[in-house]
């Protein structure tokens, strides 16, 4: 049964400390794992992965991908009160249908305390 | 550019009620579905539609319909609410480019239903 964990369920941290959310997945047919972040209501798109040990950036996030052992971790560095949300990885897989197969984690909740 | 919009925010039915939650997309995206996220499960796939006139069941169907007249709506139908209904539901779109819808999808702002 395909399936997407992460951890950890939540963290609390401060204000400028780094943070490492992890992602791993049991997924057929992988094509490529998704990161979202979800404030107060709907997901937004944060990244993209495909390949392994290429690591991609936007601002104080990165992420990166390990196709081999099967998961992604999603950094923040100098963390601000504002990253505080729920952030989601989610796997697409081939489906053998109209469309690919898309498995959601349950999320890790982040909160940033000033 | 509205995006992706759902109404009601939030809704409260009876047991046996039926109702039906709407979603609508003005980027002209071939792709919508909807989710429900309720807490531990993460979000879970209930029915799709790759264009007008198609749609497909996901991962949670039962108790739903879902049908799409035009590229722009995609409603959610439920015909007997049921406590287990009690969730929040998720609107999504995207572009669908040979067969991967899941690219950069824009979500809509959600809809908390409680079923009594």
């Amino acid at each position: 049964e395909d399936k997407v964990v992460q951890s950890p369920l939540s963290l609390v941290v401060h204000e400028g400390d780094t943070v490492t959310l992890n992602c791993s997945y049991e997924v057929t047919n992988f094509r490529s794992l998704l990161w979202y972040k979800q404030e107060k209501k709907a997901p937004t798109f944060l990244f993209m992965l495909t390949s392994s040990g290429i690591e991609k950036k936007s601002g104080r996030l990165s992420s990166i991908l390990d196709k081999k052992e099967l998961f992604s971790i999603l950094n923040i560095t100098a963390t601000q009160t504002g990253d505080s949300a729920v952030y989601l990885c989610a796997v697409e897989g081939l489906n053998g249908g109209a469309t690919n197969k898309l498995i959601f984690g349950t999320g890790t909740l982040l909160a940033v305390q000033p | 550019n509205a995006g992706v919009t759902q109404t009601p925010k939030f809704q409260v039915l009876k047991t046996g009620q039926s109702m039906t939650l709407q979603c609508a997309q003005d980027m002209n995206h071939e792709y919508m579905s909807w989710y429900r996220q309720d807490p531990g499960m993460g979000l879970r796939l209930i029915h799709y539609s790759v264009g007008a006139g198609i749609t497909d069941q996901g991962e949670v169907p039962n108790g739903y319909n879902v049908s799409r007249s035009t590229t722009e709506d995609f409603p959610l139908r439920l015909l007997s609410a049921a406590p287990s209904q009690t969730s929040v539901y998720f609107c999504a779109s995207s572009y669908f480019p040979a067969g991967r819808p899941q690219q950069t999808q824009y979500f809509g702002p959600g809809t908390r239903l409680l079923v009594l």
